[in-house]
């Protein structure tokens, strides 16, 4: 079964570089997820689109934003990095929004580390 | 504001022996609850969870879990250790909103 896909897997940036991630939700998944995940520590949820529509909103900084396409595709883009900015981005998506009960599917996440 | 309490950052078992993965959840709704395992530089799996159908839920792996809402808890169980359960496991809710709320995780040993 197909699953989610995150690209890149791994990136190397310096420090007050850009980077974007993206991620390719499951077939007919119109709802994305994007949590950040620190050494050792448990996924922090950052921010959630439906239908290309912001939906929530968590701990993201500033220099984050984020947005879905047409193809329900999604995109994050992270300005100004920061070496704390280090960690596994995972992308989950989900069928629909009742409320909780759809499982979220996570990719397999992209490892970002700012030198 | 809910939240999801892991007793235990690190728990060890004898291969063979029972796994119990503690879990206690707060929440002034009905929440959801989920069970995910990670293994070493992997993404997260759904083990199973819990919609407030049935109380005893049953996940992949032979793992399963209760929900008691008396205890406010949903502790993972599997009655036989393998090597290969050896990962981090967290437990996590959703109120009904976008977002899951992890528990900071607990690392399981398995030991031979």
């Amino acid at each position: 079964a197909a699953g989610v896909i995150q690209s890149p897997r791994h990136l190397i940036k310096e420090k007050r570089e850009t980077a974007t991630l993206k991620c390719y939700p499951i077939p007919r998944h119109d709802t994305v997820y994007w949590y950040q995940q620190g050494p050792g520590q448990d996924p922090q949820f950052l921010i959630s689109f439906y239908e290309k529509m912001q939906s929530d909103k968590g701990s993201i900084p500033d220099r984050f934003s984020a947005q879905q396409f047409s193809d329900y595709h999604s995109e994050l883009n992270m300005s100004s990095l920061e070496l704390g900015d280090s960690a596994l981005y995972f992308c989950a998506s989900s069928s629909s929004r009742t409320g909780g009960a759809d499982t979220q599917y996570f990719g397999p996440g992209t490892r970002l580390t700012v030198l | 504001a809910q939240s999801v309490t892991q007793l235990g950052s690190h728990v060890s078992v004898s291969e063979g022996a029972l796994v119990l993965l503690r879990c206690n959840y707060s929440s002034s709704v009905p929440p959801y609850l989920f069970w995910y395992v990670q293994y070493p530089n992997q993404g997260l799996q759904l083990l199973l969870k819990y919609t407030s159908a049935a109380t005893l839920v049953k996940g992949i792996n032979g793992f399963e879990a209760e929900f008691k809402k008396s205890e406010t808890s949903f502790h993972l169980t599997k009655p036989s250790a393998h090597m290969s359960d050896a990962a981090e496991y967290f437990c996590a809710v959703n109120i009904r909103d976008d977002k899951i709320i992890f528990g900071k995780g607990t690392r399981l040993h398995i030991l031979p």
